[in-house]
């Protein structure tokens, strides 16, 4: 079966510095990716996704993401914080030969200035 | 264009009472999708549409939960009998045609209280 894991419930940085958002992936396809962004009072928003194509995504905001299928992993990256990238982060796969996603629980990150 | 909407944006309601929650997605997108979050927690896959069909209805937590769509397009969830559980925002999505592909939309929600 399909799923994801995100390693962290609440990651904290500072602006200015890197941002890394951990998500683990299990799939017995191989899978679609995607990392879903809310914040607060807003709608869900796809930042990127990964369909068997290049591995390293580029998404909005200057986030990016690293499909490595040795490490069944699908991290969430961002080289330099903004207080605006506060937020909760999904990650998400889609199950084969249906149009299901499947979500992690959440990575609440906090930007401190 | 319009994006994805819902009504209402809040409800309370009290335990036992049926509710119907609306979905309106964007035009021309045959797929569309609810969701469950409970305070705090991920999304919850209730079910998903294709046309007026609904080929996975696995999320639905109970027979107190149905949804229909027609034309293609408004989609309405109704859960019957509210329990305190069903407390939650549910959210509709909708996308051209497979969400495997196509980013999915998503509605702001609607706030469910149940007393």
């Amino acid at each position: 079966a399909q799923s994801v894991t995100q390693l962290d419930s609440h990651v904290s940085v500072s602006e200015g510095t890197p941002v890394l958002l951990r998500c683990n992936y299990s799939s017995s396809y191989s899978p679609s990716l995607f990392w879903y962004v809310q914040h607060p009072n807003k709608g869900l928003q796809l930042l990127l996704k990964y369909t068997s194509a290049a591995t390293l995504v580029k998404g909005i905001n200057g986030f990016e993401a690293e499909f490595k299928k040795s490490e069944t992993s699908f991290h969430l990256t961002k080289p330099s914080a903004h207080m605006s990238d506060a937020a909760e982060y999904f990650c998400v796969v889609n199950t084969p030969n249906t149009d299901k996603l499947i979500f992690g629980t959440g990575t609440r990150l906090q930007v401190f200035p | 264009g319009a994006g994805v909407s819902q009504s209402p944006s809040n409800k309370v309601t009290e335990k036992g009472k049926d509710v119907e929650l609306r979905c309106d997605p964007i035009s021309g997108h045959t797929a569309l999708y609810w969701y469950r979050q409970r305070l705090g927690q991920g999304l919850e896959f209730l079910i998903y549409f294709q046309g007026n069909s609904a080929p996975d209805k696995s999320g639905l937590p109970s027979d107190r939960f149905s949804a229909e769509r027609t034309g293609e397009s408004v989609s309405t969830l109704t859960i019957q009998r509210t329990q305190q559980e069903d407390s939650a925002v549910y959210l509709c999505a909708s996308s051209l045609a497979s969400a495997t592909y196509n980013e999915q939309f998503f509605g702001p929600g609607t706030r469910l209280t149940v007393l």
